[in-house]
C-alpha cells in the first residue's frame, strides 16, 4: 500500500525548535516530489513548499521562505520539516503530500498537529 | 504568484441536488496542473479531479471537472450525504502552488 505516515501531535514551546517527519513506503521514494501544507485551525491550505528526495531539490513558498526547513533522508524514505525557533502562530496542523505521475498531490499523510504556547 | 479564487465561499444545498463551485486563476494555467481536493472534518484532504477533469482512482462518476485557462469548475451532479465537505482547487502550474481558499458545501 502507498503511504505517507506522519510523526504525533507535538505541544512545544515559542522559542523551542522542531522537526516533525513524513515516512513513505510501498512506493519509490526517490521519484516523486513530497509537499508540505499547513492548515491553521478554521482555515484553509496553504502551500508551503516540496521536496525531491532523490537529489533533495528543495522549492519553498515565499510566505514560509526562512521560516521553515525542508529536508528528506532517503535511505529511511522520510522527509522533514524543522523549525529552528517556533512561534505560537505556528499552531496548526501540517500535512505532507506525494506529487504524483499525474502532477497532483495524490497521497496525503494524516497530517501532524503542532501547537506553540506563548 | 497565481492567485486561486474560489466561489461561492459557502454552497447550502440539499441531498439530490447538483452543485456547481468555482476556481478562478489570476492568470492562465494548463489543465494539466489543475486539480480538486475534498476535506471533511478531521481528515486530510483527498484527492478528487486532477488535470482539470480527469476523476482520481476511486472517485464516483457523480464528480466532474472542466474548464480551462482561468476558469475551472467542479460538478456533483447528485448530491450525496457524504459529499457535504469542503472543496479546494489548486495549481501546480507555476511555483508557488497555490490553493484556492476553499468552497464549503453545506446542507441545505
Amino acid at each position: 500500500e502507498v503511504q505517507l505516515v506522519q510523526s504525533g501531535a507535538e505541544v512545544k514551546k515559542s522559542g523551542e525548535s522542531l522537526r516533525i517527519s513524513c515516512k513513505g513506503s510501498g512506493y519509490s521514494f526517490t521519484t516523486y516530489w513530497i509537499a508540505w501544507v499547513r492548515q491553521m485551525p478554521g482555515k484553509g491550505l496553504e502551500w508551503m513548499g516540496l521536496i525531491y528526495p532523490g537529489d533533495s531539490d528543495t522549492r519553498y513558498s515565499p510566505s514560509f521562505q526562512g521560516q521553515v526547513t525542508i529536508s528528506a533522508d532517503k535511505s529511511i524514505t522520510t522527509a522533514f520539516l524543522q523549525w529552528s525557533s517556533l512561534k505560537a502562530s505556528d499552531s496548526a496542523m501540517y500535512y505532507c503530500a506525494r506529487r504524483g505521475s499525474s502532477t497532483a498531490f495524490d497521497i496525503w499523510g494524516r497530517g501532524t498537529m503542532v501547537a506553540v504556547s506563548p | 504568484e497565481i492567485v486561486m479564487t474560489q466561489s461561492p465561499v459557502t454552497l447550502s444545498l440539499s441531498p439530490g441536488e447538483r452543485a456547481t463551485l468555482s476556481c478562478r486563476a489570476s492568470q492562465s494555467v494548463t489543465s494539466t496542473y489543475l486539480s480538486w481536493y475534498q476535506q471533511k472534518p478531521g481528515q486530510a484532504p483527498r484527492l478528487l479531479i486532477y488535470g482539470a477533469s480527469t476523476r482520481a482512482s476511486g472517485v464516483p462518476a457523480r464528480f466532474s471537472g472542466s474548464g480551462s485557462g482561468t476558469d475551472f469548475t467542479l460538478t456533483i451532479s447528485s448530491l450525496q450525504p457524504e459529499d457535504f465537505a469542503v472543496y479546494y482547487c489548486q495549481q501546480d502550474y507555476n511555483l508557488p502552488y497555490t490553493f484556492g481558499q476553499g468552497t464549503k458545501l453545506e446542507i441545505k
